[in-house]
């Protein structure tokens, strides 16, 4: 089957850096994205890894360990704006489905 | 309009009530998705389509109904709902296997309640 696991909440102060992580199981596997979410909003597309390694796109960083079936978001320079939901996501070869994780809910205190 | 579209935003119906929510996506992509969002869970993949075509079906009740007439559009027909299906509906697009590219373009939901 498939699975992910990321923490539920996360809490940080402006200005700060903060990384989330993820932990997947999967039968086959594409890639590792992120989304972000803010509440009443639709989720919203952040960042995929295929492979190994750290992709950097302005404040925000993803990386991927296909090894250790492992990755995490680090969001620096933390703004009162990125209080939001983040989800992990699979992509199966296996099955060709994007599967989500529970989503880490993070709020930037100032 | 840009994006995915989804209509209503916000739906209250009775459990013998019948509605429909709708998606329409301006990206002119070939694949399109119902999510289903509820609170402290994973978004739930309900339906897949391809080029108009139904590949995925994710064990969902029968009491929820997909269309796609055309590679634009997305309808969910519900029927006899139960109060455990208020959720959050999500469409979404993608040109082609969202598990492929892991890049997924979302609508901003329906928020269903059923009384």
């Amino acid at each position: 089957g498939q699975s992910l696991e990321q923490p539920s909440e996360v809490t940080a102060v402006e200005g700060a850096i903060v990384q989330i992580n993820c932990t997947y199981q999967t039968s086959g596997f594409y890639g590792l994205s992120w989304y972000q979410q803010h509440d009443g909003g639709a989720p919203t597309f952040l960042s995929y890894n295929a492979l190994d390694g750290l992709e950097e796109t302005g404040r925000f960083s993803s990386f991927l360990s296909r090894s250790d079936s492992y990755g995490y978001l680090l969001l620096q320079e933390l703004q009162m704006k990125d209080s939001a939901s983040y989800f992990c996501a699979v992509g199966s070869s296996n099955t060709g489905k994007l599967i989500f994780g529970q989503g880490t809910t993070l709020q930037v205190k100032p | 309009e840009t994006g995915v579209t989804q209509t209503p935003r916000h739906l209250v119906m009775g459990m013998t009530n019948k509605k429909s929510l709708k998606c329409e996506q301006h990206l002119g992509h070939n694949a399109m998705y119902w999510y289903k969002q509820s609170a402290k869970k994973p978004l739930e993949l309900m339906f897949v389509y391809n080029f108009k075509e139904q590949t995925e079906n994710n064990s969902v009740p029968s009491r929820f109904s997909p269309e796609c007439p055309n590679s634009s559009h997305l309808f969910l027909h519900l029927h006899t709902l139960q109060p455990e299906d208020s959720a959050l509906y999500l469409c979404a697009s993608s040109q082609e296997g969202g598990g492929a590219t892991g890049e997924l373009f979302f609508g901003e939901g329906s928020r269903l309640t059923v009384l």
